[in-house]
């Protein structure tokens, strides 16, 4: 069965400093995998997604991921955090009709 | 291009109550994806819609149900609420084709007394 592990609950980073946000997937196929952001009590923004192709996809607001298929990674980076950044990441993985998340991590900026 | 709509933004019910929640796709969009937040068990997925058809369902009790219309909006209904169907509810549209991918609307914030 597919599944997602955000092993970080939350993080706090400086802001400025360079971010990185670790997603591990299981999945028995090419995966479409997908990194989402919320802002507390709103719905889910699309950062980026990957289907196949190149293993590094850039997304809106400076983010990028990298997919690694021998490490079923897909992790989140950008490189100079800004305090807007501060919000719950999600790593998701699977199709429309069946699609998994992973628990979140929760970013904090701190001036 | 208008979001995804969802209405009502809050609700309160009582136990044993029914509530219906509506969400409108992205014009073109004729994938409508339900999931239910909650901080204890996160982000999951309750149903899918293409075409009127419910073509995948999450594991949740038969309380839960949902509907898709002519027109791709969808409606999810819960009947009997418990203390527990307390959550945020998001709606998700998707095109159908290459590269799926769902966009969320703002959710609908269900509070169950």
């Amino acid at each position: 069965a597919q599944s997602v592990t955000q092993p970080d609950i939350h993080i706090t980073v400086s802001e400025g400093a360079s971010l990185e946000l670790r997603c591990n997937y299981s999945y028995g196929a090419t995966p479409y995998l997908f990194w989402y952001v919320q802002s507390p009590g709103q719905g889910l923004q699309l950062l980026l997604k990957y289907f196949s192709g190149d293993t590094l996809v850039q997304g809106i607001k400076g983010f990028e991921a990298e997919f690694k298929r021998s490490q079923s990674s897909f992790n989140l980076r950008k490189p100079s955090v800004h305090w807007s950044d501060a919000a719950e990441y999600f790593c998701a993985v699977g199709s429309i009709n069946d699609m998994r998340f992973g628990a979140g991590t929760r970013l904090t900026v701190k001036p | 291009k208008a979001g995804v709509t969802q209405t009502p933004r809050y609700l309160i019910k009582t136990r044993g109550q029914q509530v219906t929640l509506s969400c409108s796709p992205i014009s073109g969009h004729r994938s409508v994806s339900w999931y239910q937040q909650t901080p204890g068990q996160g982000l999951q997925f309750l149903f899918e819609y293409f075409s009127e058809t419910q073509r995948n369902k999450g594991n949740f009790p038969g309380r839960f149900s949902g509907r898709q219309f002519s027109n791709s909006r969808s409606e999810m209904n819960v009947s009997t609420l418990e203390l527990g169907d307390s959550a945020l509810y998001l709606c998700a549209s998707s095109f159908v084709g290459l590269e799926e991918t769902q966009y969320f609307g703002p959710g609908t914030r269900l509070l169950v007394l």
